[in-house]
Formats: structure tokens, sequence, C-alpha cells
């Protein structure tokens, strides 16, 4: 399965500032995902990343809020912006690859605090 | 009606026990399921993928899916402490759109 780094692993910002997460996988992918976690809670799916194309957000998310780039087939960004508390969670990467080209493998996350 | 369902437990057996983790899930046209661990700070693991209906097992695992009543199980033989961790079940809809469940806690008793 593809190896996924994530930077930075954690971060605390101020409310009102914006945090650009990377991911970077070691083999090329045609589709990247971004989750966010909140404390407790199970995954939700911010929006799907594809090279050469504006990534398709989930309903609730927008991307004026969590605008993403995609520039090649192995590196994407998703940045926060405005943060505020409620923005606190942890921030995943995931890359679909395996068997029928559908299972889906995590990048080591970025926990963040938004103070 | 959420997309996934799952007990969130907490869900504890003895070690060398059986653990036996449940998931319905609601679009009947659904084609994907996945079996994921996370540890407690950790990112989601995957443990399991299964596509057809009946069992499929790999080492101490095994995933059961039965399409007509829109349920996957994962059961866990020989359990040990090193398995004490939440448990999410994915199922990939029809469009690909991709639904977690919110997570079974399991904890393992030496």
């Amino acid at each position: 399965s593809a190896v996924i780094s994530q930077k930075p692993s954690r971060d605390i910002c101020q409310r009102g500032t914006s945090l650009t997460i990377q991911c970077q996988v070691d083999s090329q992918v045609t589709m990247m995902f971004w989750y966010r976690q909140q404390p407790g809670q199970s995954l939700t799916l911010i929006a799907t990343a594809n090279q050469g194309s504006e990534a398709t957000y989930e309903s609730g998310f927008v991307i004026d809020k969590f605008p993403i780039s995609r520039p090649n087939l192995t590196f994407s960004t998703l940045t926060v912006s405005n943060m505020s508390p409620e923005d606190s969670s942890i921030y995943l990467c995931s890359v679909e690859d395996g068997q029928g080209g559908d299972e889906q493998y995590f990048g080591p996350g970025t926990r963040l605090t938004v103070t | 009606q959420k997309e996934v369902e799952q007990n969130s437990g907490p869900l504890s057996v003895p070690e060398g026990a059986i653990a036996s983790l449940n998931c319905t899930y609601s679009d009947r046209g659904s084609q994907s399921f996945f079996w994921y661990r996370q540890y407690s700070g950790k990112s989601p693991e995957l443990i399991m993928s299964i596509y057809s209906n009946g069992d499929k097992e790999d080492g101490r695992f095994t995933a059961q899916l039965n399409k007509a009543s829109q349920y996957v199980s994962l059961l866990i033989r020989d359990s040990q402490p090193s398995d004490s961790a939440t448990y999410l079940c994915a199922v990939k809809r029809t469009g690909n759109q991709f639904y977690f469940g919110t997570g079974t806690s399991l904890t393992v008793i030496p």
C-alpha cells in the first residue's frame, strides 16, 4: 500500500489565522481525500481532490473555508482558513490504493488546536 | 437514518475470547465494505475489505457480509490486549461515496 506523510503533525493556531496542511504520497494516485475527525467522533469527508481539476466538496464544506490544491499525482494541500476554535480537529488525508483501487489508506493526521 | 451504524460500545472481552463487532448500512446498492482499526491518537489502519456475501478470513480476523440484511461484521479470534482499539466500519456507496460509522470501542482484558 501507499506510504503517506503529512505536515505538520500538530499545530496550535490563533483564531482568525490560516493553516496549510501538506500530504505527500510515495506513489502516483488518482484520487486523494481530506477528512476531519473531531474529538470522540468518526471521520467526515471534507473533499475529494483529483489532479488537474477542482476539488469536490461535501455538503457543509466550502472552498473559501477549505481551499485545496492538487498540483500533481503525489501531493495535495488543505488550507483551513480564518480558523475558529470549532476547527480544532484531526485532519487526515487518504488515498485509494488496492484491489479494485478502492481501499483507502490514511496518512498519520494533523492535530490542529485553535485558541 | 445514518449511512453506517455501529454500536459505540464499549465492548469488553477477556483475553483469548472472540470479539464480535457489528455494522449495518442503509444503501442497498453499496458494493465495498471495510473494517479499520484506530488506536487512540493514531490514524485509521485498514484491517479487512470484503466485497462478496459470506466470510473472508485473514489470520485472526474474519469479516462477514450479508447484503440482503445490509449487515457486515468483524470477528476477532483469540483476542489480545493489543487489539484494544476503536474499530470503524466503512462502506463505499454507489457513486463512490465513502462513509464511516462512529466506531466501536473494544477493550481486551488480560
